[in-house]
């Protein structure tokens, strides 16, 4: 079984500063892929960034940037610069890359609204 | 990049009344889509798995006669909320994997927000 935890209910932050949303799991699987969504008030989910449970990198897509500390099971998501179009909610999720089946959907976190302040 | 397209993106309907939702892929093939259900500043929950030319999958506790499922094509799976219900209203998001940023991802469509009266 997966689970995502975002503890986080809701995050200020001002205009063109930096913010952590916060991201933790819990897995069995030995090989797991991660990513962020964006969800603005319209609904639409939006694919952010993604982050394989091998890479020996930080997945990094523009002024987002993910710090995944696998042994720590943390995978925070870093936007730089903040905008007023990135107020949000953002979620969360995973899955497994080996699995088969509905095991292999993605899970979600219950997500962080963001606001960010002129 | 791949686009999932979702149609209606509101509907209104009557207590008892059957409500059906489109979900394409517009550039891509999927032989599997997703339908995912929403309540407000909650989290997205799976319903079912659609599989094209085969019976779709439902989620533990997901009643497959009150949400049927069709996946007619390789760009097409409809969401049928069959005798809709007041607590049937919510947001409804579909979704199908495609390739891009080095992994199969999902893109979503815009969702459907159901509202029975």
């Amino acid at each position: 079984a997966q689970k995502i935890t975002q503890t986080q209910p809701g995050m200020f932050v001002q205009e063109k500063e930096a913010v952590t949303l916060d991201c933790t799991y819990d897995t069995s699987d030995p090989s797991y892929g991660l990513f962020w969504y964006k969800q603005p008030s319209s609904g639409e989910m939006i694919f952010l960034i993604y982050q394989g449970s091998y890479d020996q990198q930080n997945a990094t897509e523009g002024r987002y940037s993910l710090n995944f500390q696998k042994a720590r099971k943390s995978a925070n998501l870093v936007i730089s610069a903040s905008q007023l179009g990135d107020s949000a909610m953002y979620f969360c999720a995973m899955r497994p890359l080996i699995s088969s089946g509905s095991a292999r959907q993605l899970t979600f976190g219950s997500g962080t609204q963001l606001t960010v302040l002129p | 990049g791949a686009v999932v397209s979702q149609h209606p993106s509101r509907v209104i309907c009557k207590s008892g009344t059957s409500v059906k939702i489109e979900c394409r892929s517009l550039d891509f093939q999927a032989t599997t889509m997703f339908w995912y259900r929403q309540f407000p500043k909650q989290s997205l929950m799976l319903m079912a798995t659609s599989n094209e030319g085969s019976k779709a999958t439902y989620e533990q506790g997901v009643e497959k006669d009150k949400f049927l499922i069709n996946h007619a094509s390789l760009t097409l799976s409809t969401l049928t909320v069959t005798s809709a219900h007041p607590e049937d209203s919510s947001f409804y998001i579909c979704s199908a994997r495609s390739w891009g940023h080095g992994a199969n991802v999902l893109t979503f469509g815009a969702g459907s927000r159901l509202t029975v009266l």
